[in-house]
């Protein structure tokens, strides 16, 4: 077993709707959580990033994290063609620099 | 925001030749470096991890000789592939975490590496 899943997808939506993301975890030592969006043959872009457990929004993007069940989240909303593209979580579970462990990205397309 | 620059953005090389990708931290010092490589359709594989004035730490599997990381000042890291085989082609992207916060880490736009 991963220590990360994440549907690969791929997920399509209309335009306007609202998107879940999800990745579940089996190190309960993960602290830190993260989202990249990633476009084709681009680098990573980081989206959010939370610490332990809780809800943080950023715009039209929302993470959760809930530690007890080992869950994270990223919602969209008002979803845009724009958002086309690869989710990836990743985590870590101490604050400096360590590697992240990545879930196997899902991708997302948004239709006009 | 962080920024990393990474350089060049695509290569073709012959087999047998060596590649060297450049990665640096703009506006920022990143005592860690990571290395990635991408496969198509694939999600990230951690080549190894790059630390300013020592020797990187590299993940099973993968094979030092052939790739040589060196992170000789707190804004560059370097990925030389050595004789490069058509194997060897893929996307590769380096990631810098900042030495002031350390939090999600900030990636550069990738290299994509063909070897005829």
């Amino acid at each position: 077993q991963k220590e990360v899943e994440q549907d690969p997808g791929p997920l399509s939506v209309p335009e306007g709707a609202i998107v879940s993301l999800n990745c579940t975890y089996s190190n309960s030592a993960f602290q830190y959580f993260m989202w990249y969006r990633q476009y084709s043959r681009k680098g990573p872009e980081l989206l959010m990033y939370t610490y332990s457990s809780g809800n943080k929004e950023d715009g039209r993007f929302t993470a959760q994290v809930d530690k007890s069940s080992k869950y994270i989240s990223l919602f969209i909303r008002d979803s845009q063609p724009s958002d086309s593209a690869t989710y990836l979580c990743a985590m870590k579970s101490i604050q400096g620099a360590q590697k992240l462990v990545f879930g196997q990205g899902t991708r997302l397309t948004i239709n006009p | 925001g962080a920024v990393v620059s990474q350089h060049p953005s695509w290569v073709i090389c012959k087999s047998g030749t060596s590649v060297k990708i450049e990665c640096r931290s703009l506006d920022f010092q990143a005592t860690t470096m990571f290395w990635y490589r991408q496969f198509p359709k694939q999600s990230l594989m951690l080549m190894a991890t790059s630390n300013e004035g020592s020797k990187a730490t590299y993940e099973q599997g993968v094979e030092k000789d052939k790739f040589l990381i060196n992170h000789a000042s707190l804004t560059l890291s370097t990925l030389t592939v050595t004789s490069a085989h058509p194997e060897d082609s893929s996307f590769y992207i380096c990631s810098a975490a900042d030495r002031a916060t350390s939090h999600g880490y900030t990636f550069g736009s990738g290299t994509r590496l063909t070897v005829v």
